[in-house]
């Protein structure tokens, strides 16, 4: 079965610089929800959207923004990067009608020098 | 506002011990929970999904119920072995949008 794709798997960046994450829903699928997690801590949402439109912001420094594109497909941007953006940095997608259902992807591991 | 909270934060059982994990939540007007798996420095995996409308789900050695009306949810691993040695984490819908709020996670170490 088709799962969520996350590219690069791994990402390393200087301090300043900037950062472009994707992720690659389910087919069928039109929900797509970013989360960071830092060393030693559980995941946060920054942000999701739904049907290519925003539909929740969570803690999401103002440095970061996202959309998604009319394949469904997201991006996350990352500029003004700090040291402590590293972290992984988790997508999800989630079936039509069914938000509370997420499928997660392998994940990026970001590291910021 | 959803708050997930986990104890115990980490457990060291030896192997082929029975074992709950705890997890509970304050919004009690939730769709589902659901339980992870996550290995050091690696992805989240799935286990099992708890809908509402459900009392309790099973994946092999893996059991996992759901009290509403209690806020909370445990997930019972039968005959520990030491393949299990993992961070295992629940989380439950915020809102109808469906954002995650995660717990603290309890890390688990099964001893041969």
């Amino acid at each position: 079965a088709a799962g969520v794709i996350q590219s690069p798997r791994h990402l390393i960046k200087e301090k300043r610089e900037t950062a472009t994450l994707k992720c690659y829903p389910i087919p069928r699928h039109d929900t797509v929800y970013w989360y960071q997690q830092g060393p030693g801590q559980d995941p946060q949402f920054l942000i999701s959207f739904y049907e290519k439109m925003q539909s929740d912001k969570g803690s999401i420094p103002d440095r970061f923004s996202a959309q998604q594109f009319s394949d469904y497909h997201s991006e996350l941007n990352m500029s003004s990067l700090e040291l402590g953006d590293s972290a992984l940095y988790f997508c999800a997608s989630s079936p039509l009608g069914r938000p509370n259902e997420q499928y997660f992807g392998p994940g990026t591991r970001l590291t910021v020098t | 506002k959803q708050e997930v909270t986990q104890i115990p934060a980490a457990l060291s059982v030896p192997e082929g011990e029975n074992l709950v994990l705890n997890c509970s939540f304050t919004d009690s007007a939730i769709y589902n929970l659901q339980w992870f798996r996550q290995d050091p420095g690696k992805g989240l995996t799935s286990l099992l999904l708890i809908q509402s409308s459900q009392r309790e789900q099973t994946s092999g050695r893996l059991n996992a119920s759901l009290d509403k009306s209690s806020g909370r949810s445990t997930l019972y691993i039968a005959a520990s072995q030491p393949g299990d040695s993992a961070t295992y984490l629940c989380a439950a819908p915020s809102s109808n949008t469906g954002k995650l709020i995660f717990g603290q996670g309890t890390t688990l170490q099964v001893k041969p």
